[in-house]
């Protein structure tokens, strides 16, 4: 049971480059998130996907991309790294829209932006 | 916008010692509540929700919470901490028109032993 798969484990990048963190779950549920955590501010909400086809800006969107490329995978794109975006991501999946409601994390991305 | 609203940022406790963490929400509405708990170095882990129905859920490891309409809240409690409840806390809520769940900061919590 793979549940939530979010790839890189850890990525370091220079000002100004860009990058996709890749995320999949295999149960099957309709939304997905993009969430990041930083010390004192618990999880902020990026981007989310209610459905295949839609995505919603969450409480700090600016300077991310989101793409559902399919029900199952949820991309985050940074275009132009800042070094305020040095966070930990986390990908989550939920079945909330079906009544269930419980997030299903990833193990996180630790990002580094020098 | 919804809000989610955690007061206390970090409590020390000793073992033994009951326990009761603030949540306070700020949508009207019909909502879903939830508490989750990180232990170091892991990712979270669902402790317990609230969808409709009895407003006292009991989740795993003894915790409850208590879901107060009238007083926007959807407090953690657990009668007797031990050492191992020593991790981070957070209340999130989902508004129930729409997918967007959203988090408090967190409460971390300290067990002593």
């Amino acid at each position: 049971n793979a549940g939530v798969t979010q790839t890189p484990k850890f990525q370091v990048l220079k000002t100004g480059q860009s990058m996709t963190l890749q995320c999949a779950q295999d149960m099957n549920h309709n939304s997905m998130y993009w969430y990041r955590q930083d010390p004192g501010m618990g999880l902020r909400l990026i981007y989310y996907s209610a459905s295949e086809g839609t995505t919603d800006k969450g409480e700090v969107p600016n300077g991310y991309n989101v793409s559902r490329l399919n029900k199952r995978e949820f991309s985050l794109r940074l275009e132009s790294a800042a070094p305020s975006q040095t966070s930990v991501y986390f990908c989550a999946s939920s079945g909330i829209s079906l009544g269930t409601g419980e997030l299903f994390f990833g193990e996180g991305s630790r990002l580094t932006v020098l | 916008a919804q809000s989610v609203s955690q007061h206390n940022h970090h409590v020390i406790l000793s073992e033994a010692a009951s326990l009761e963490l603030g949540c306070n929400y700020s949508y009207g509405g019909t909502v879903n509540l939830f508490w989750y708990v990180q232990y170091p170095g892991q990712h979270l882990q669902l402790l317990l929700k609230y969808f409709s129905g009895d407003p006292l859920v009991k989740g795993i490891k003894g915790f409850e919470a208590e879901f107060i309409k009238s007083k926007f809240s959807f407090n953690l409690r657990k009668p007797s901490v031990q050492w191992s409840d020593t991790a981070e806390y957070f209340c999130a809520v989902n508004e129930g028109r729409d997918d967007k769940i959203i988090f408090g900061k967190g409460t971390r919590l300290h067990i002593l032993p």
